[in-house]
């Protein structure tokens, strides 16, 4: 089936380096968004990508979407502690039978949790 | 101004037990989604409401799930007979327009299910 992979599941970082989480689709996307979960907390919406090739930068956070749409990753420079966390992937695809406003799901992705040590 | 909100936050359930679960989403989103996250796993898509319509319903795990949001607002999701799977976090979400999957979805704090 329709599948969003993320890697790596798990990462520790001392503060100050970078992290990079990676999300793979076995399908093209229409779009895809990253949200961001703190312990106990909720998602909360980071960034959506839609272009081909698209690459949005917030801060410290870079996000790509790769030139096939089936890829995409999220980079952050530099970590501090407020970046602990689990970063979600979710991949928008078209699904058939289409009805009126519902012709797209979102599909997520694991997530990758990071660390940082202070 | 006022976000999604869930409630009860917490609900610890008898193996057999009906609960419901209650959805306030941000005034005049007309989309919402009910999501289960069990513990270290994404989101699981459950159901997706257009106004008062039920669009896509393909991630209730059985029969004993309903979901309904009557007026267009206010959603909640009942579980029947519950079973220690159904032990997870249940989160709601609302976006504010018809466009499920492009819209930005603004979550609730969730409520926890804890089944005996």
């Amino acid at each position: 089936g329709q599948q969003v992979m993320q890697i790596p599941q798990y990462q520790h970082v001392q503060e100050g380096e970078d992290f990079t989480t990676y999300c793979n689709s076995s399908t093209t996307l229409s779009n895809i968004q990253w949200y961001k979960q703190r312990p106990g907390g909720h998602p909360v919406f980071l960034i959506q990508l839609v272009k081909s090739g698209e690459v949005k930068k917030q801060k410290r956070l870079t996000f790509q979407f790769g030139e096939a749409k089936k890829n995409s990753s999220l980079h952050i420079t530099a970590t501090q502690t407020t970046d602990v966390g689990t970063y979600f992937c979710a991949g928008s695809l078209r699904v058939l039978p289409s009805n009126a406003g519902n012709n797209r799901k979102l599909i997520w992705g694991l997530g990758t949790s990071l660390g940082v040590n202070p | 101004g006022a976000g999604v909100s869930q409630s009860p936050r917490y609900k610890v359930a008898k193996r057999g037990q009906d609960v419901a679960l209650r959805c306030d989403p941000i005034s005049g989103h007309v989309s919402l989604f009910w999501y289960q996250q069990a513990l270290g796993q994404g989101p699981e898509f459950l159901t997706y409401f257009q106004n008062e319509a039920q669009l896509d319903k393909s991630g209730l795990p059985s029969d004993r799930f309903f979901a309904e949001r009557p007026e267009g607002s206010v959603s909640t999701l009942k579980i029947q007979r519950t079973q220690q799977e159904d032990s997870a976090v249940y989160l709601c979400a609302s976006s504010p327009r018809l466009l499920a999957g492009r819209d930005t979805q603004y979550f609730g704090p969730g409520t926890r299910l804890t089944v005996l």
